[in-house]
C-alpha cells in the first residue's frame, strides 16, 4: 500500500532535549512538507522540500531543522530552541505541478514535559 | 501570496440536517481549491477538490463549486450523519504550497 508513515504516534520528551520526528513516503512524490497544528488552530508550515538535498523555511521555521537526503524521507528535528514544542505535527507529500494536492500522514503528537 | 478565509465554528447540527461551511479565497490567477477533513487524532484526508472555475468537486455526499466571481468554494452536504463529525479545512494552491483556513469543527448529534 502506498502512503505516508509517521513515527512514533506519541512522543514525550523532557524540556531542553532535541527530538527527531520521522516521515517516510512510498508514493514517489517529489515534494514533502512539515506542519504544526495547535488545538483549535489551523496548520502552520514549518519547512518544505521540493527536491532531494534542498528545502525551504515555511512560516514558523525557528527552532526546527530538517534534512532531505533521500526522496522518500524528510525527518524533522525539534530543537531545544523551540519555545513551545508541544503540538501535533503533520507530514505531507505531493507531486510537483499537480495542483499541489497534498497527502498527509497520521501525525505525531509531541509532548514536552 | 494566496490565502483562504473560512467560517469559524464550532458548528453543531442534528443528524440529517443541511451543512454549509463558507470559504473564500484571495489569489492572483486561478488557484486549485481543496477541502480536507480531519477526524480526531488523525491526519488530514482530501475530501474534494476543484482545479478551475465552475468545477464542482464532490465526494461522500459533500459538494463544493469553484466560484470565480465570488472567489468562493463553500462546502455543502444535504443530510449529515454522526460520522461526519470532524474538522474541515479549506485550502488553496499557493506557489507550490497550500494555504489553509483555520478549520471548522462540526459536531453532528444523533
Amino acid at each position: 500500500d502506498g502512503g505516508i508513515t509517521q513515527s512514533p504516534k506519541y512522543l514525550f520528551r523532557k524540556e531542553g532535549q532535541n527530538v527527531t520526528l520521522s516521515c517516510e513516503q512510498n508514493l514517489n512524490h517529489d515534494a514533502m512538507y512539515w506542519y504544526r497544528q495547535d488545538p483549535g488552530q489551523g496548520l502552520r508550515l514549518i519547512y518544505y522540500s521540493q527536491i532531494v538535498n534542498d528545502f525551504q523555511k515555511g512560516d514558523i521555521a525557528e527552532g526546527y531543522s530538517v534534512s532531505r537526503e533521500k526522496k522518500e524521507s524528510f525527518p524533522l528535528t525539534v530543537t531545544s530552541a523551540q519555545k513551545n514544542p508541544t503540538a501535533f505535527y503533520l507530514c505531507a507529500s505531493s507531486i510537483l505541478g499537480l495542483h499541489n494536492e497534498q497527502f498527509f500522514g497520521p501525525g505525531t503528537r509531541l509532548t514536552v514535559l | 501570496g494566496n490565502s483562504v478565509t473560512q467560517m469559524e465554528g464550532p458548528v453543531t447540527l442534528s443528524e440529517e440536517a443541511f451543512l454549509t461551511i463558507n470559504c473564500t479565497y484571495t489569489a492572483t490567477g486561478y488557484p486549485s481549491l481543496f477541502w480536507y477533513v480531519q477526524y480526531p487524532g488523525e491526519g488530514l484526508q482530501l475530501l474534494l477538490k476543484a482545479t478551475k472555475a465552475d468545477d464542482k468537486g464532490s465526494n461522500k455526499g459533500f459538494e463544493a463549486t469553484y466560484r470565480k466571481e465570488t472567489t468562493s468554494f463553500h462546502l455543502e452536504k444535504g443530510s449529515v450523519q454522526v460520522s461526519d463529525s470532524a474538522v474541515y479545512f479549506c485550502a488553496c494552491d499557493n506557489d507550490y504550497k497550500l494555504s489553509f483556513g483555520a478549520g471548522t469543527t462540526v459536531t453532528v448529534r444523533a
